[in-house]
């Protein structure tokens, strides 16, 4: 059964820093995983893909990269703003067609 | 850029109630999800729906939900008799995993109150 942990749950720095959010996966059989952005009450909005095949995805200032033999993803947020400030979340598709998440991590940027 | 959409946004019932959730899918999609998020903890998987039947449920998908797609646009889930343990944040999501690379896309949530 796959278990999707991220850490660390709450996470503030100063505006500009460059920051790790860290995600990990027990099942390796991982088909492909996406970060997504929660902000308050909200919705979930995709933010990267990777593929099983894939290692690493960028838009913008966002990286993910994928490690499937260490059962890792770490999403790469370079120089944070405020308005990065949301919680962030990562999900694993395996075999199956449902995602499984983690608890997320709660980003606040200071001004 | 397509979108889900969910209807109500936000839905307060009384315990034992019956209510509906709905959504509409982005229209070249094949998949579709329901998950919910009690407040606080993570997003759970409920049900996935592909070709006009239930592909597969989780343990809460119990007889009390349902599933339906009554037209070619709408989606919806229907809680039969509802109860305090329902109220959470109930995400629409829909997929079309036979384009590789092509994610899930979510809509913005109905956030249920059973009281």
């Amino acid at each position: 059964k796959q278990e999707v942990t991220q850490i660390p749950a709450a996470l503030s720095v100063p505006e500009g820093e460059n920051l790790v959010l860290n995600c990990s996966f027990t099942d390796s059989a991982i088909y492909n995983l996406q970060w997504f952005r929660q902000d308050p009450g909200k919705g979930l909005t995709s933010l990267l893909l990777i593929q099983s095949s894939q290692r690493e995805q960028t838009s913008g200032r966002l990286n993910a990269s994928l490690d499937k033999s260490s059962g890792r993803s770490t999403l790469y947020i370079a120089a944070s703003q405020p308005g990065d400030s949301a919680t962030y979340l990562c999900a694993g598709k395996g075999g199956s067609e449902k995602l499984v998440f983690g608890k997320g991590t709660k980003l606040t940027v200071n001004p | 850029e397509p979108e889900v959409t969910q209807t109500p946004s936000h839905q307060v019932t009384q315990m034992g109630q019956e209510v509906i959730l709905r959504c509409v899918p982005i229209s070249n999609h094949l998949y579709f999800y329901w998950y919910r998020q009690i407040l606080g903890q993570k997003v759970e998987f409920l049900v996935s729906f592909y070709n006009n039947e239930i592909s597969e449920k989780s343990e809460i998908f119990d007889d009390q939900f349902s599933v339906e797609r009554p037209d070619g646009s709408n989606f919806t889930l229907k809680i039969r008799s509802t109860k305090l343990e329902d109220s959470a944040m109930y995400f629409c999501a829909s997929s079309r995993p036979q384009v590789p690379g092509y994610g899930y896309t979510f809509g913005s949530g109905t956030r249920l109150t059973v009281v």
